[in-house]
């Protein structure tokens, strides 16, 4: 079974600061990758999906990266701000129709 | 464009009660999910529908039922709730990239 694993689980940082969320998997044989914002209360935001044929996404001050033969991925966040607190999770398909989620890292920056 | 719904947002329930939870999503998606998601845990599959007329088990099936209803809406029933199923619980629904929407979830007691 894929084992999906988010470390740190809390992470505080300054504001203004560049900094890196890691994501490893078990089993490399995946589809895609998922990262999704959770704010408190929340449902999940979709932020980037990476397809197994791809290296990296970008949004905004988002860049995901993925290395399917070391099993894993790190979300880089740009210059954060107070408004990126949350906690971001990722996911990962091997099938298509099962999805194997991390229990996410939560981000506190502070102003 | 409502993307994915979810009645109700909280419910409380005295053990051996049932209830059903209603999703709809209106972006034509084929497949769609249910997860529940509880401290520590991460968020685990319970039921999913690849397409109208057909559902499966997820990782944590026991104690609930699913009805796809039709394309756009998927519910999840609980016959006799009992207090392991308070949690929160989240629909959603599912790109033909495997790129997952979620829903705004569903916070559940049991007592």
């Amino acid at each position: 079974k894929q084992e999906v694993t988010q470390i740190p689980a809390a992470l505080s940082v300054p504001e203004g600061e560049n900094l890196v969320l890691n994501c490893s998997f078990t089993d490399s044989a995946i589809y895609n990758l998922q990262w999704f914002r959770q704010d408190p209360g929340k449902g999940l935001t979709s932020l980037l999906l990476i397809q197994s044929s791809q290296r990296e996404q970008t949004s905004g001050r988002l860049n995901a990266s993925l290395d399917k033969s070391s099993g894993r991925s790190t979300l880089y966040i740009a210059a954060s701000q107070p408004g990126d607190s949350a906690t971001y999770l990722c996911a990962v398909t091997n099938t298509g129709n099962q999805f194997y989620f991390g229990t996410g890292t939560s981000l506190t920056v502070i102003p | 464009n409502a993307g994915v719904t979810q009645t109700p947002k909280f419910q409380v329930l005295k053990t051996g009660q049932s209830m059903t939870l209603q999703c709809a999503q209106d972006m034509n998606h084929n497949s769609m999910y249910w997860y529940r998601q509880d401290p520590g845990m991460g968020l685990r599959l319970i039921y999913y529908s690849a397409s109208e007329g057909t559902t499966d088990k997820g990782e944590v099936p026991n104690g609930y039922n699913v009805s796809r209803l039709n394309k756009r809406e998927f519910s999840l029933r609980l016959e006799s709730a009992a207090p392991s199923q308070t949690s929160v619980y989240f629909c959603a629904s599912i790109h033909t990239t495997y790129e997952q929407y979620f829903g705004p979830g569903t916070r559940l007691t049991v007592t």
